[in-house]
């Protein structure tokens, strides 16, 4: 079974552009939660999706947004982007239902520079 | 408080020994519990998962719950030099749709 994937695995931008990373989740798990990940602060929930539905959002401002489609696959959304959001922004997708729900499996990420 | 707390290391143990990770956290309702392994440049790697009291062993890792302290930890025995790497504590809050993890502690395992 393919493990989760994410596009672009690397990207370079300038301040006040704005970027859309996505993630593809494992076959048959159908909620998606994304994180950002920097030195100082470690990995920090952005926000969790099931069912095209946002059930749960961390502590980022309203331009990071994010969305999930029928086919379970996300989006998150970064506008007028600061050079504090350079950081590498993880995908996880979890299966829901089972008694193993909430083990989340992270994709290899989308590292994003700002300049 | 942090949510999820963790020494940040860096722990140092020598090949064979065993190496103990500690993490607290804050939410009493947490009921889903997990040890990550993180390498350098790598994603997140799920290598345990504890749902209740006691010990759960899985190998050479041992993970420990003890919800009226609110205590995990993870042990690793006979630990190897690819044992390595940052080691994120997670928990589960209340409401089951949002994962806090640790800020990480990292493992040195020299041969």
């Amino acid at each position: 079974k393919a493990g989760v994937t994410q596009t672009p695995r690397y990207l370079i931008k300038t301040r006040g552009q704005q970027v859309t990373l996505s993630c593809s989740p494992i076959s048959g798990h159908r909620s998606v939660s994304w994180y950002q990940q920097t030195p100082g602060q470690g990995l920090q929930f952005l926000f969790e999706y099931f069912s095209e539905t946002q059930r749960n959002k961390g502590n980022f401002p309203g331009r990071f947004s994010g969305r999930q489609f029928s086919n379970s696959r996300s989006e998150m959304n970064v506008s007028t982007l600061e050079l504090g959001d350079s950081a590498l922004y993880l995908c996880a997708s979890t299966v829901v239902g089972l008694a193993t729900s909430n083990e989340q499996f992270f994709g290899p990420g989308t590292r994003l520079t700002v300049l | 408080q942090k949510e999820v707390e963790q020494n940040s290391g860096p722990l140092s143990v020598p090949e064979g020994a065993i190496a103990s990770l500690n993490c607290t956290y804050s939410d009493r309702g947490s009921q889903s519990f997990f040890w990550y392994r993180q390498y350098s440049g790598k994603s997140p790697e799920l290598i345990m998962s504890i749902y209740s009291n006691g010990d759960k062993e899985d190998g050479r890792f041992t993970a420990q719950l003890n919800k009226a302290s609110q205590y995990v930890s993870l042990l690793i025995r006979d630990s190897q030099p690819s044992d390595s790497a940052t080691y994120l504590c997670a928990v589960v809050n209340t409401g089951g749709f949002k994962t806090i993890f640790g800020a990480g502690t990292r493992l040195f395992v020299k041969a």
